[in-house]
């Protein structure tokens, strides 16, 4: 099956500076892909869409300013945290739509930020 | 919004006992999508279910799709360790374009 990759899988950082999370399509090519949060033992969030060539659409409570998105290609989308927080941590995970089966998203592994 | 309703929140069951997690949709969906998450990992997908009344079958899970359109329901037949995790329903509503996922059901089994 298709392959989304995550880096990094895990990453701490002081409160105030950004982290950048990448995320690839490694067999297929993704136009769109999405970035969800999850918090311990709860369910997926999802923050925003991403597309390729356009600006992300972000859900609702979702402030852009703070979590940018980039989509420059095909196969890689970025998830920035500016200026983080400790209420920023959370396990943020990217998925990938392929074109065919329709609609069939494909999950990279998460990446684990803790701010301290 | 679309709302996705998944209950129960946790089961617990011995092995070899059965297991069923149900998901009911606020809205019609074109489709409907079921992942596992392993604790610790990531979800991986299982299934996706677009037919009026579906029923699709895999080694011992068992996958619905309502009438409506409306609901869902996965079961587990005879469940073994390796079945642990959390089942996630995802309800994929057209005009939004986006998967909503329910709160998930996390199932643990005493061996």
């Amino acid at each position: 099956g298709a392959v989304v990759s995550q880096h990094p899988s895990r990453v701490i950082c002081k409160s105030g500076t950004s982290v950048k999370i990448e995320c690839r399509s490694l067999d297929f090519q993704a136009t769109t892909m999405f970035w969800y949060r999850q918090f311990p033992k709860q369910s997926l969030m999802l923050m925003a869409t991403s597309n390729e060539g356009s600006k992300a659409t972000y859900e609702q409570g979702v402030e852009k300013d703070k979590f940018l998105i980039n989509h420059a290609s095909l196969t890689l989308s970025t998830l920035t945290v500016t200026s983080a927080h400790p209420e920023d941590s959370s396990f943020y995970i990217c998925s990938a739509r392929d074109l065919a089966p329709a609609y069939e998203q494909y999950f990279g592994p998460g990446t684990r930020l803790t701010v301290t | 919004g679309q709302q996705v309703m998944q209950i129960p929140q946790y089961q617990h069951v011995q092995e070899g006992e059965d297991f069923t997690t149900y998901c009911n949709s606020s809205t019609t969906l074109s489709n409907i999508q079921w992942y596992k998450q392993r604790p610790g990992g990531h979800p991986v997908f299982l299934i996706q279910l677009v037919k009026s009344g579906e029923v699709k079958k895999q080694k011992r899970l068992t996958f619905q799709f309502g009438e409506a359109k409306k609901n869902s329901s996965l079961h587990i037949t005879a469940t073994q360790t390796t079945d642990v995790g959390t089942y996630f329903c995802a309800g994929w509503e057209r005009g939004a374009q986006k998967l909503v996922f329910g709160q998930g059901t996390r199932l643990t089994i005493n061996p």
